[in-house]
């Protein structure tokens, strides 16, 4: 079974702090993926990487970074938290297969910026 | 630009009964369309994928139907239950990397 695991389940910050979400998974996929899911705007993404020390943006990358030094590994950083950035983060991981890269996707944190 | 939605956005029904969720997409362009499950405050599930060239995937009491030419896809579950409660969503992917994602139909299955 594909695991994908996030390091915080639930996460309270103060505005101004700098905050990291962890993301591994133990597939070997190629990509890996951070979405923020709010009510009523459904899930958007934020950064993607095809392979190691790549990365790309996605539709909302203002205000978030992302590190991969590890296939395994996809880290989100937000350099400054805001009020706004208060949401559901989720990480999700695939193959690079184009017909076939099934996403999987971590159980979420939930992020609370005071 | 591909856009996805599912009708309705909720759905009450009394367990044992048969039931379908729909999903549209305006651009058929699409690799493959993915439906999963979300429980309230927590990630989401992959229950079946379907690739472009095919036209169902099935998995236990889920079948799942894709017309690329329609835009269309139909989740069926058969004879619900409690525990199928929770939020259904369907996903298209475009290529490149882009997945996007229909707002979810909220099922509430009654004992």
């Amino acid at each position: 079974d594909v695991k994908v695991t996030q390091s915080s389940r639930y996460l309270v910050k103060r505005t101004g702090e700098k905050v990291f979400l962890e993301c591994v998974q133990d597939m070997d996929h190629e990509n890996m993926f951070w979405y923020r899911q709010d009510p009523g705007l459904g899930l958007r993404l934020i950064y993607f990487s095809y392979d190691v020390k790549m990365k790309e943006k996605g539709d909302i990358p203002e205000g978030y970074s992302v590190s991969r030094e590890k296939k395994e590994r996809f880290s989100l950083i937000l350099e400054s938290a805001s009020t706004n950035q208060t949401s559901m983060y989720l990480c999700a991981s695939s193959f690079q297969r184009e017909a076939y890269n099934e996403q999987f996707f971590g159980p979420g944190t939930r992020l609370t910026v005071l | 630009k591909q856009e996805v939605t599912q009708i309705p956005a909720a759905l009450s029904v009394p367990e044992g009964e048969n039931l379908v969720l729909n999903c549209s997409f305006t651009d058929s362009a699409i690799y493959n369309l993915q439906w999963f499950r979300q429980d309230p405050g927590k990630g989401l599930t992959s229950l079946l994928l379907i690739q472009s060239s095919q036209r169902e995937q099935t998995s236990g009491r889920l079948n799942a139907s894709l017309d690329k030419s329609s835009g269309r896809s139909t989740l069926y579950i058969a004879a619900s239950q409690p525990g199928d409660s929770a939020t259904y969503l369907c996903a298209v992917d475009t290529g490149g990397f882009k997945t996007i994602f229909g707002a979810g139909t909220r099922l509430f299955v009654k004992a």
